[in-house]
């Protein structure tokens, strides 16, 4: 089975720091994606990457960049933490044409 | 624009019961289906998926769905749901360059 591991599952942020979350797949997929969850509003594309060094924006890319320098990992970025990023954050990865496997999610509180 | 409408925010089932979730799609092509399932402060996981061939697609956890194009619809169904079932489920639809197009989300709460 493919595995999506995210490097945090809880993780509490100050207002203006820089954070990064890690998202690591095993499989080999070309295509990773970030949402981020929030009650009432679904889930929201942040970024998303086809291949490595490439990367698109998604519905809600402002505040967020992203790196992906190997096949594996891709990595979202907070530039300066503001407490509307509080959220769940959820990365997944799949092959072209096919359904996502999502990794367990990472609770962010910026305070 | 491709989307998907999950008309039911909030469903409550008796254990035991049986279960149909409503998800109705809009997409051009024949559409890429997918019902995930996810339980409270985890990832989503994949119940079942819908490419071509049979409509009727038979999913894990005893879950199946019914893809009808005269109705754009594809209803997740379970004969009898147990206690474990409670959670939140998505339907999604597949988008161009592999991306998916998820709906609200549907909260199953389940009475003893």
């Amino acid at each position: 089975d493919v595995k999506v591991t995210q490097s945090s599952r809880y993780l509490v942020k100050r207002t203006g720091e820089k954070v990064f979350l890690e998202c690591v797949q095993d499989m080999d997929h070309e295509n990773m994606f970030w949402y981020r969850q929030d009650p009432g509003l679904g889930l929201r594309l942040i970024y998303f990457s086809y291949d490595v060094k490439m990367k698109e924006k998604g519905d809600i890319p402002e505040g967020y960049s992203v790196s992906r320098e190997k096949k594996e990992r891709f990595s979202l970025i907070l530039e300066s933490a503001s407490t509307n990023q509080t959220s769940m954050y959820l990365c997944a990865s799949s092959l072209t044409g096919d359904g996502y496997t999502f990794g367990s999610g990472t609770r962010l509180t910026v305070v | 624009a491709q989307s998907v409408t999950q008309p039911d925010i909030h469903i409550t089932v008796s254990e035991g019961a049986s279960l149909e979730l409503r998800c109705n799609y809009s997409y051009g092509a024949t559409p890429y289906l997918f019902w995930y399932v996810q339980s409270p402060g985890q990832g989503l996981q994949l119940l079942l998926k819908y490419f071509s061939g049979d409509t009727l697609v038979q999913g894990i956890k005893g879950f199946e769905a019914e893809f009808k194009r005269s109705q754009s619809s594809f209803n997740l169904r379970k004969p009898s749901v147990h206690w474990s079932d409670a959670a939140e489920y998505f339907c999604a639809v597949g988008a161009k360059g592999g991306k998916l197009i998820f709906g609200q989300g549907t909260e199953l709460s389940v009475k003893p």
